[in-house]
């Protein structure tokens, strides 16, 4: 069964950092593209970023470029996301997904003082 | 940047309707464009890749087309499960970027 878990959300401060895990299973990790998608809440959904199988390649939305660091571990299927200078707009739903058809949970981030 | 510009934003219908989502493409973006369903509290769920090919599990009433820059999704016969938010995605180039959701409700 394919499987992708977040984790790493929570609760913190304008200008504070975070670190977003996404841990997979279920198919060959290091053969597949992962984007980070995000989710307001009572918005729409957006996306914020994306990486090559392989990190050779990485894309962000302008929203979280220079803050957001994508990465990826496939020794371990993992994928993460770094968040600095975090701001009350970065509160959202935080999902992994692979350019499959898989999506995990969601790991929620709130983003106030 | 590639805009989405998804209609309606709302949608009330009545089951056994036949309805139709729509995402417009500010530039060419052949068949890169995907068709999600999200239920609340939920993650959403692939329906439709390639502009017109089914996802894997997605009932049949379920179907995509193309018209030049016009991407429609349409379910042919409205069941009560189908009550949900829809959103189409362009995976073209980067950004991608999301349509603004169409909010289906029974009417």
């Amino acid at each position: 069964e394919v499987q992708l878990v977040e984790s790493g959300g929570g609760l913190v401060k304008p200008g504070s950092s975070l670190k977003l895990s996404c841990v997979a299973s279920g198919f060959t990790f290091s053969s597949y593209g992962m984007h980070w998608i995000r989710q307001a809440p009572k918005k729409g959904l957006e996306w914020i970023a994306l990486i090559y199988y392989d990190s050779s390649n990485k894309y962000y939305a302008d929203s979280v470029k220079g803050r957001f660091t994508i990465s990826r571990d496939n020794s371990k299927n993992t994928l993460y996301l770094e968040m600095n200078s975090l701001r009350s707009e970065d509160t959202a739903m935080y999902y992994c997904a692979n350019s499959g058809d898989a999506w995990g949970q969601g790991a929620s981030v709130t983003v106030s003082s | 940047d590639i805009q989405m510009t998804q209609s309606p934003s709302s949608l009330p219908a009545s089951l056994g309707d036949r309805v139709t989502i729509t995402c417009r493409a500010s530039q060419d973006i052949g068949n890169y464009l995907r068709w999600f369903q999200q239920k609340p509290g939920k993650s959403p769920r692939l329906m439709i890749y390639g502009a017109t090919n089914l996802a894997a599990g997605v009932p049949s009433r379920f179907s995509g087309s193309r018209s030049g820059s016009d991407y429609s999704l349409t379910i042919s016969s409205l069941e009560s499960e189908d009550m949900a938010d829809y959103y189409c995605l362009q995976s073209k180039e980067s950004p991608y970027t999301f349509g603004a959701g169409t909010k289906l409700e029974l009417k």
